[in-house]
């Protein structure tokens, strides 16, 4: 157990909806990370925050937006789905001693039909 | 721009053996870190061994070690002692430690560990 949460486990949802995925990092964790997963286009980085503030953005789709609460859990809110996005979504976080080494939660697997 | 390549798609080993998985990488940052994480059938991805790339020795974690070799930029993983429980993907990783959030995975090598 890395300690990382993201909920839900599963998502099944239709073409055109949009879904909200959570991740609460672990204990002190400041930088929160999210990446895709798919089979066709592997681990993907999507966004990172700090502290609440985006601090840098990978290959996040403008359908695709992010934030991070106070408390410092943070959502990945996903629209107008497409078949395409059905994938595993992880999110990660660092602490700030060694950020380089991220910590993954258990992943959100997202189907779209 | 970096780049990872693994370029064994699945790999077999004898329980008990050792493995090596391979890894190179291609990037213009002078400081940058290498990692690799297992992901289970289950689906998480468990961070296993780090190195940084002014790191002087290899880089070892219990039955994990990283044979670095910079000139030829590489970061294999040895798994020594090959368990059951070792059968799964493995991922080669790369971060700038300028930008750590810029990390780049590559497509992953399947490990089957046999009885």
């Amino acid at each position: 157990d890395s300690g990382v949460t993201q909920t839900p486990k599963h998502l099944i949802t239709a073409t055109g909806q949009r879904v909200t995925l959570r991740c609460s990092p672990r204990s002190g964790d400041l930088s929160v990370y999210w990446y895709q997963q798919s089979l066709d286009q592997g681990l993907q980085f999507l966004i990172q925050y700090y502290n609440g503030e985006e601090r840098a953005k990978g290959n996040i789709l403008e359908r695709f937006s992010a934030q991070q609460f106070p408390d410092l859990h943070s959502e990945l809110n996903l629209s107008s789905l497409e078949l395409g996005d059905s994938a595993l979504y992880f999110c990660a976080s660092s602490p700030e001693y060694r950020p380089y080494e991220q910590y993954f939660g258990p992943g959100t697997r997202l189907t779209v039909t | 721009a970096q780049k990872i390549t693994q370029t064994q798609p699945g790999m077999f080993v004898q329980e008990k053996e050792a493995v090596t998985l391979d890894c190179t990488y291609d990037t213009s940052d002078p400081s940058y870190g290498l990692f690799w994480y297992k992901q289970p059938s289950s689906g998480e991805m468990i961070f296993l061994i780090y190195q940084g790339s002014y790191d002087q020795q290899n880089a070892t974690e219990g039955r994990y070690s990283l044979n670095f070799q910079k000139a030829r930029k590489s970061a294999n993983l040895v798994i020594s002692a090959s368990q059951l429980g070792d059968s799964a993907m493995y991922f080669c990783a790369m971060s700038s430690l300028y930008n750590n959030n810029d990390m780049r995975f590559g497509a992953g090598t399947r490990l089957t560990v046999k009885p």
